[in-house]
């Protein structure tokens, strides 16, 4: 089966700089990358996703890049916020009608004011 | 429209007593998941309902550990004999297929005394 990984476990960053995150997975013929933030005491909720046909996705202040040679895709923010901080989840999947998405562990992003 | 609701919000219990855990996803979303987060943990997969396939059940800890969904909706997740250390939140996610968005659920908060 898919295996995310994620490092660092947490990521700390200045207010006003930019954060990258990357996770790797293992299955090659996965084609589907979800990135979520959790926010303490909420639930988990889509911010981007790219598919394996593109290899980068915008949407204002975050991006998601995909490298399927290398088997990784990054989650970018830049201009980073106090309310940035959050935990990140990655996830993978691949195609087939009962395939399941796999999580990474998380990261958890620290904005510095 | 609704999203995924799960209840109870929170749930005390006493060790060894039995507890079920109620997910009611969005109408019309074939996959249905269960996921353990303990504090401060990642997603941890328990089990998977895609459509009338047989569910991947392949995450589940122990055997006191059982799901079901009925009509291809409501999932009932039961744990039997809890000990202290099933305590944390478990959150139930749904999706028109398994490998598109997840919506996840509030929750539920669950305390083994």
């Amino acid at each position: 089966g898919e295996n995310v990984e994620q490092h660092p476990s947490t990521l700390s960053v200045q207010e006003g700089d930019s954060a990258v995150i990357k996770c790797t997975y293992s299955d090659s013929a996965s084609n589907y990358f979800p990135w979520y933030k959790q926010e303490l005491g909420k639930r988990p909720q889509l911010i981007i996703d790219i598919r394996s046909n593109v290899g980068e996705k915008k949407d204002q202040r975050i991006a998601v890049t995909l490298n399927k040679t290398a088997k990784h895709f990054s989650l970018h923010i830049t201009e980073t916020q106090p309310e940035d901080s959050a935990v990140y989840f990655c996830a993978a999947s691949f195609p087939g009608a009962n395939s399941k998405l796999t999580f990474g562990k998380g990261i958890t992003l620290s904005v510095r004011p | 429209g609704a999203g995924v609701s799960q209840s109870p919000s929170n749930k005390v219990t006493e060790k060894g007593k039995d507890v079920e855990l109620r997910c009611d996803p969005i109408s019309g979303h074939t996959a249905l998941y269960w996921y353990r987060q303990s504090l401060g943990q990642g997603l941890e997969f328990l089990i998977y309902f895609q459509g009338n396939s047989a569910p991947d059940k392949s995450g589940l800890p122990s055997d006191r550990f059982s799901a079901e969904r009925t009509g291809g909706s409501v999932s009932t997740l039961t744990i039997q004999r809890t000990q202290q250390e099933d305590s944390a939140v478990y959150l139930c996610a749904s999706s028109f297929t398994g490998v598109e968005t997840q919506y996840f659920g509030p929750g539920t908060r669950l305390l083994v005394l």
